[in-house]
């Protein structure tokens, strides 16, 4: 249980166009849902928490406007990267606190960008 | 604030010997430390928790880990090594004091390489 389905798990893009990245909660409500990014043999960086229904939280340092976010629905959070340059290029993870009590997370498959 | 350390990035192991990813953390309140291990271009796989409890926590695939409340670590061991448990490791907590919400922070990793 507490599955988190993330798609695209690969794309490319040209600079200056967008990416949508989707995360659904397939057996659960995902009220919140942590946007992670990790550089190549990095660790994750907490870009974001969504909260449906309303605005996102960003870290300090992460750009709104670029990185929008929205959590429209208890099973959808979308991550999209507006404007993409080569630096966006990096690995992108969503995650969600399980509702089963045992404070744990579960996590994405994960979604590497490349823009080229 | 939270923060976990992985002091080593790399950790060289033959086939079959003791395994041991070292991991300290900083908290207000109490902590729930994680374990996760990361394949390429994959998402996490949860490997075990500690909440509460007895200080030594096993997990999946013959790994555990103890909690040391005094030295403020949750190292990551495995008595006998398998070549397939050549990965990236994370340890990631997060803060039970209600001021620190239910983000998760994680450590800079630690690169396992287990030779045959």
């Amino acid at each position: 249980g507490a599955v988190v389905s993330q798609h695209p798990s690969r794309v490319i893009c040209k600079s200056g166009t967008s990416v949508k990245i989707e995360c659904r909660s397939l057996d659960f409500q995902a009220t919140t849902m942590f946007w992670y990014r990790q550089f190549p043999k990095q660790s994750l960086m907490l870009m974001a928490t969504s909260n449906e229904g309303s605005k996102a939280t960003y870290e300090q340092g992460v750009e709104k406007d670029k990185f929008l976010i929205n959590h429209a629905s208890l099973t959808l959070s979308t991550l999209t990267v507006t404007s993409a340059h080569p630096e966006d290029s990096s690995f992108y993870i969503c995650s969600a606190p399980k509702k089963d009590g045992t404070g744990g997370y579960t996590f994405g498959s994960g979604t590497r960008l490349t823009v080229v | 604030a939270q923060s976990v350390a992985q002091p080593e990035d790399q950790v060289n192991v033959a086939e079959g010997n003791p395994l041991t990813v070292k991991c300290t953390y900083s908290v207000s309140g109490n902590p729930y430390l994680f374990w996760y291990v990361q394949y390429p271009n994959r998402g996490l796989q949860f490997l075990l928790k500690y909440i509460t409890g007895d200080n030594l926590v096993k997990g999946s695939y013959g790994f555990e880990a103890e909690f040391n409340k005094s030295q403020t670590s949750f190292h990551l061991k495995k008595p006998s090594a398998l070549v397939s448990d050549s990965a990236l490791y994370f340890c990631a907590v997060r803060d039970m004091g209600k001021a620190a919400g239910n983000k998760l922070t994680f450590g800079g990793g630690t690169r396992v390489l287990v030779k045959p």
